[in-house]
């Protein structure tokens, strides 16, 4: 069974600093990892959607990156802002359904 | 529409009780998810379907769950019997149906069991 972890729990920046989130999967036959971010008592927005047969994929401030044959994906924030604070999961799709990490809670500290 | 909605955004039920939970995918979006997801985790699948039919039911936790989707649009979860460990966030999502789709999520049905 896939199993979706992400590193760190939880992280705490001042705002400005530029900063990574990690997420690794068991099982490499995925069709594509989708990172969202959820705001509290909130639903998922989704943030970037990387294919299986994609390194990475941009958006904004935002920079995903996926390593199938590892099992690893990073989410790149730069220049972080207070408005960025929320959790953040990543999700790998294998086809019939989305395995989700338990995510990691940012604060970004003004 | 413009996103996937759902309704109630909120439930309070009694133990024991029946209750439905309805999930408006975007238009012309062919798969359609429900997940659940309790504090401090992360989203845990419940069932699949792409059009009318339920192409993967393998997370419903028991037979007091069931989800129907009869035109192959809107979607209703129905729980019966409910108990207090019944009580999350029932999430739903919507995509385009092919496998390499972005899947794009609703806000949500908060059920609180009492």
């Amino acid at each position: 069974k896939q199993e979706v972890t992400q590193i760190p729990a939880a992280l705490s920046v001042p705002e400005g600093e530029n900063l990574v989130l990690n997420c690794s999967f068991t099982d490499s036959a995925i069709y594509n990892l989708q990172w969202f971010r959820q705001d509290p008592g909130k639903g998922l927005t989704s943030l970037l959607l990387i294919q299986s047969s994609q390194r990475e994929q941009t958006s904004g401030r935002l920079n995903a990156s996926l390593d199938k044959s590892s099992g690893r994906s990073t989410l790149y924030i730069a220049a972080s802002q207070p408005g960025d604070s929320a959790t953040y999961l990543c999700a790998v799709n294998t086809g019939n359904q989305f395995y989700f990490g338990t995510g990691t809670s940012l604060t970004v500290i003004p | 529409g413009a996103g996937v909605s759902q309704t109630p955004s909120n439930k309070v039920t009694e133990k024991g009780k029946y209750v439905e939970l309805r999930c408006d995918p975007i238009s012309g979006h062919t798969a359609l998810y429900w997940y659940r997801q309790s504090l401090g985790q992360g989203p845990e699948f419940l069932i699949y379907f792409q059009g009318t039919g339920a192409a993967d039911d393998s997370g419903l936790p028991n037979d007091r769950f069931f989800a129907v989707r009869p035109e192959g649009s809107v979607s209703t979860l129905k729980i019966q019997r409910t108990e207090r460990g019944d009580s999350a966030v029932y999430l739903c999502a919507s995509s385009q149906g092919q496998m390499n789709t972005e899947a794009f999520f609703g806000q949500g049905t908060r059920l609180t069991v009492v």
